[in-house]
């Protein structure tokens, strides 16, 4: 599976975007992006995946470059729950998920 | 989302005792298991990979004899680690995933094992 690169950390203030960046530049045609987050103690949580297309649900957007090279996570109304670890994985469909190191998103009031 | 139910979330066990811990699907059939160990301030670390009625995969350096996956069912699987030592100490996850395209993995909230 294609390795990811996010920033360890960032941080925005509580109300605002959430924008988290992610490299992923030897992603290969069948591979998707997937998105989860990790609260402290628990099990991730699944927030979103895509292809090619630009994908949104209830929780996040998510935008993939036409190259598929990058993606944003993108939270629209940060709050202080949304602090956590925030892990971008790159993987086939119905391949084992690898995790990396993640951003840590610091969400201040 | 889907939910995936882990048991026990905490368990402590003397050195030399083996520890089982469940992992279910409680709203789908799950075709794929996966079993997850993490450090403290570490990322995940895969340990194997299951498919319901055959044999577990495991990563690299993973013994496969000390953390026995049995995946009998669509609903369950269990990680069972045996003969436990302090250093099998851990957060230990399990995922499921239904189906064969890009359904997504749920995972469930995790299990505090503590060998003392």
């Amino acid at each position: 599976d294609a390795k990811t690169t996010q920033p360890p950390s960032m941080d925005c203030a509580e109300g605002r975007a959430a924008n988290l960046p992610c490299n992923h530049s030897t992603i290969s045609g069948n591979e998707y992006v997937y998105w989860y987050r990790q609260i402290h103690s628990q099990g991730p949580q699944y927030i979103i995946h895509g292809l090619k297309n630009n994908e949104t649900n209830e929780m996040a957007s998510l935008i993939i470059t036409e190259d598929r090279k990058s993606s944003t996570l993108i939270l629209p109304h940060a709050t202080l729950r949304d602090t956590a670890v925030y892990y971008c994985i790159v993987a086939g469909a119905n391949s084992k998920l690898t995790f990396g190191k993640g951003i840590t998103l610091s969400v201040r009031p | 989302g889907a939910v995936v139910s882990q048991h026990p979330s905490r368990v402590i066990c003397k050195s030399g005792t083996s520890v089982k811990i469940e992992c279910r699907s409680l709203d789908f059939q799950a075709t794929t298991m996966f079993w997850y160990r993490q450090f403290p301030k570490k990322s995940l670390m895969l340990m194997a990979t299951s498919n319901e009625g055959s044999k577990a995969t495991y990563e690299q350096g993973v013994e496969k004899d000390k953390f026995l996956i049995n995946h009998a069912s669509l609903t369950l699987s269990t990680l069972t680690v045996t003969s436990a030592h302090p250093e099998d100490s851990s957060f230990y996850i399990c995922s499921a995933r239904g189906g064969t395209g890009d359904e997504e993995a749920f995972f469930g909230q995790g299990t505090r094992l503590t060998v003392v």
